[in-house]
């Protein structure tokens, strides 16, 4: 049974640029939840998504959106990279039946330059 | 705003030692999770507790929950280099899905 798998795992692009971060869940899971770890510090919600549609959303500019797709799979986009976006950004799983037990991938390594 | 205070946020221990990890609140929560992190991977759920002042036991790994649900503590008995990793506590709200993490605990324990 795959877990939660991300794509790239490590990522480096510049000022301005635009990235597109990948997730896909974990078997069984509909709900996915994207969360960006800055190094030293713990993971901050960044917007959670289910049935295709942005459930909750966390104090991130419009700059960060996001896609499920039938399969419920998921996309993290992020336009006009700035320096302070490098980070891991992280998907976690999870059944949207109230269980808030979370997996998470193992995280996409973005650096901006 | 909700935050999650913890303390210490770095300990360097010998194997051997005992130590706790404490995740401090404000605010009430309706679960508080632990998760264990090491370096290019993505946090590792450890531990659930849902009902104030629970204690949950994982080996030599104890739990506890405050009475209040606004604060928490992670008890390691005897450390093991293995336990060496980033600790971080997380409270959910309701039944969302979105967790508010505390800022982690970096644990090294020396052989």
């Amino acid at each position: 049974d795959a877990g939660v798998t991300q794509s790239p795992t490590h990522l480096i692009k510049t000022r301005g640029q635009q990235v597109t971060l990948r997730c896909s869940p974990k078997s069984g899971h509909d709900t996915v939840s994207w969360y960006q770890q800055a190094l030293g510090q713990g993971p901050q919600f960044i917007f959670q998504y289910y049935e295709e549609e942005e459930r909750q959303r966390g104090n991130f500019p419009d700059r960060f959106s996001g896609h499920q797709y039938p399969n419920y799979s998921s996309e993290l986009n992020v336009n006009a990279l700035l320096l302070g976006d490098s980070a891991l950004y992280l998907c976690a799983s999870s059944r949207y039946t109230g269980n808030e037990k979370l997996f998470f991938g193992s995280g996409t390594q973005l650096s901006v330059l | 705003t909700q935050l999650l205070e913890q303390s210490p946020q770095f300990l360097s221990i010998q194997e051997g030692e005992n130590l706790t990890v404490y995740c401090n609140s404000s605010s009430v929560f309706s679960s508080l999770q632990w998760y264990r992190q090491e370096p290019g991977e993505g946090p590792v759920l450890l531990v659930t507790v849902v009902t104030g002042g629970e204690v949950k036991k994982l080996k030599r790994l104890t739990f506890q929950f405050g009475d209040a649900r606004k604060d928490s503590s992670l008890h390691i008995t005897a450390a093991q280099p293995g336990d060496t990793g980033l600790y971080l506590c997380a409270g959910g709200t309701s039944n969302t899905g979105k967790l508010i993490f505390g800022q982690g605990t970096t644990l090294q324990v020396k052989p």
